[in-house]
């Protein structure tokens, strides 16, 4: 089957702009995980969320950071205002459930360049 | 709070060599560990995990990794050592005993292997 997808998987934008990045679990996964990887550093952990729990948003480094997810599909995170220290890839994951032994899988990640 | 460390920024070892990736954590509880790895440009690929039983855990690829407890370390291992596996591995870990956030991974800062043919 598929395995997790990411979209643009590259986005430049200016300072001051908004930007969306998409993902797509693999399909029956209840839990999904957005991370954040600045260059040459690990990946850093900014929301989770599980069915229809509500989200854990504890690793959001700024309110110009939001995120949404429809059910268990679709996931949508937002920067407002984009400053220069938000580039790095954005990774997001998704997990059968959110048990402590699930494995999370990963997609290819999406590189925001702000300029 | 839960922490991983990879001492290591980078590895060289030869093509055919055994190749060793180190990992130490720090969890107040009981940790599940997992192994990464990241080709460029390429998102995160699971190898393995450790979740309880047999300390030895075998992954993708032929890599294993050993859990120990006393020395709190994970350490990755293949026996003979490919051109293809120079990537960037992460070592991560989960605190299962932390409560809420234990469906956080937190991972380690990643060490550049390079195997040289």
């Amino acid at each position: 089957g598929a395995g997790v997808s990411q979209s643009p998987s590259n986005k430049v934008t200016e300072k001051g702009k908004d930007v969306e990045l998409r993902c797509d679990p693999i399909s029956g996964h209840t839990a999904l995980y957005w991370y954040r990887q600045r260059l040459g550093q690990g990946l850093e952990f900014l929301i989770y969320f599980q069915g229809n729990s509500a989200p854990d948003k504890s690793g959001l480094p700024s309110d110009r950071f939001s995120a949404e997810r429809t059910g268990e599909s679709v996931s949508t995170l937002t920067i407002q205002r984009t400053q220069q220290e938000d580039s790095a890839v954005y990774l997001c994951a998704s997990s059968l459930a959110g048990g402590f032994a699930d494995t999370q899988y990963f997609g290819p990640g999406t590189r925001l360049t702000v300029l | 709070a839960q922490s991983v460390a990879q001492p290591e920024d980078q590895v060289n070892v030869a093509e055919g060599n055994p190749l060793t990736v180190k990992c130490t954590y720090s969890v107040s509880g009981n940790p599940y560990l997992f192994w990464y790895v990241q080709y460029p440009n390429r998102g995160l690929q699971f190898l393995l995990k450790y979740i309880t039983g047999d300390n030895l855990v075998k992954g993708s690829y032929g890599f294993e990794a050993e859990f120990n407890k006393s020395q709190t370390s994970f350490h990755l291992k293949k026996p003979s050592a490919l051109v293809s596996d120079s990537a960037l591995y992460f070592c991560a870990v989960r605190d299962i005993d932390s409560g809420a956030g234990s469906y956080q991974l937190t991972f380690g800062k990643g060490t550049k292997l390079s195997v040289i043919p």
